[in-house]
């Protein structure tokens, strides 16, 4: 089983859908989650932290359920821009801690 | 902000010779950097970590004495690729993280293509 999972889609929506990705991660000793987005041939950027107690940032909203260990990433009112893939990122453990990034879930936002 | 800088974006490059890549912290200090390297519609996948003053730590099936890295400063890592070879035509990604628990900053990737 691989420490963190994404379903790869891609997944095709219209504009102004609202679009969910969920990632599960394997380690317990998780600590911290992130939500990056890579554009084709780019450099990931990170789009949001995501924090215990859910976060949003405009529309997007993150959220982290440990007890299931799982993190999702809520995108509402699609836009054509939001095309790309989105990725899951874990940090296992404390100090100078291991990084492990999700393959990616692709999303094509389609007029 | 935690801005990293990569040089050069892109790379052309006979079979047989070295390149390097250069990754820079601009506005932080980063006793940490990653080295990541990425093949067409698959994901990340870390080569080797990068420590100032010491050695760095490669990830298993990655050769260290084929890609060289140097993290001489604070601020700069480089990763060199020895007698590349076709097979070696990837995205090379840094990033550095400013804090604990703070998110990875990238820099913009070096697309090698080896001829």
């Amino acid at each position: 089983r691989k420490e963190v999972e994404q379903d790869p889609g891609p997944f095709n929506v219209p504009e102004g859908a609202t679009v969910a990705f969920n990632c599960t991660y394997s380690n317990s000793a998780s600590q911290s989650f992130f939500w990056y987005r890579q554009d084709c041939r780019k450099e990931p950027k990170l789009l949001m932290s995501v924090y215990s107690s859910g976060n949003e940032d405009g529309r997007f909203t993150a959220q982290l359920n440990r007890a299931s260990q799982y993190i999702s990433l809520l995108i509402r009112d699609s836009k054509l821009s939001d095309s790309a893939t989105y990725l899951c990122v874990v940090n296992i453990g404390t100090g100078g801690f291991k990084t492990i990034f999700g393959a990616g879930t692709r999303l094509f936002v389609k007029a | 902000g935690a801005v990293v800088s990569q040089h050069p974006s892109r790379v052309i490059c006979k079979s047989g010779t070295s390149v390097k890549i250069e990754c820079r912290s601009l506005d932080f200090q980063a006793t940490t950097m990653f080295w990541y390297r990425q093949f067409p519609k698959q994901s990340l996948m870390l080569m080797a970590t990068s420590n100032e003053g010491s050695k760095a730590t490669y990830e298993q099936g990655v050769e260290k004495d084929k890609f060289l890295i140097n993290h001489a400063s604070l601020t700069l890592s480089t990763l060199t690729v020895t007698s590349a070879h076709p097979e070696d035509s990837s995205f090379y990604i840094c990033s550095a993280r400013k804090e604990l628990n703070y998110g990875y900053t990238f820099g913009s990737g070096t697309r090698l293509t080896v001829v």
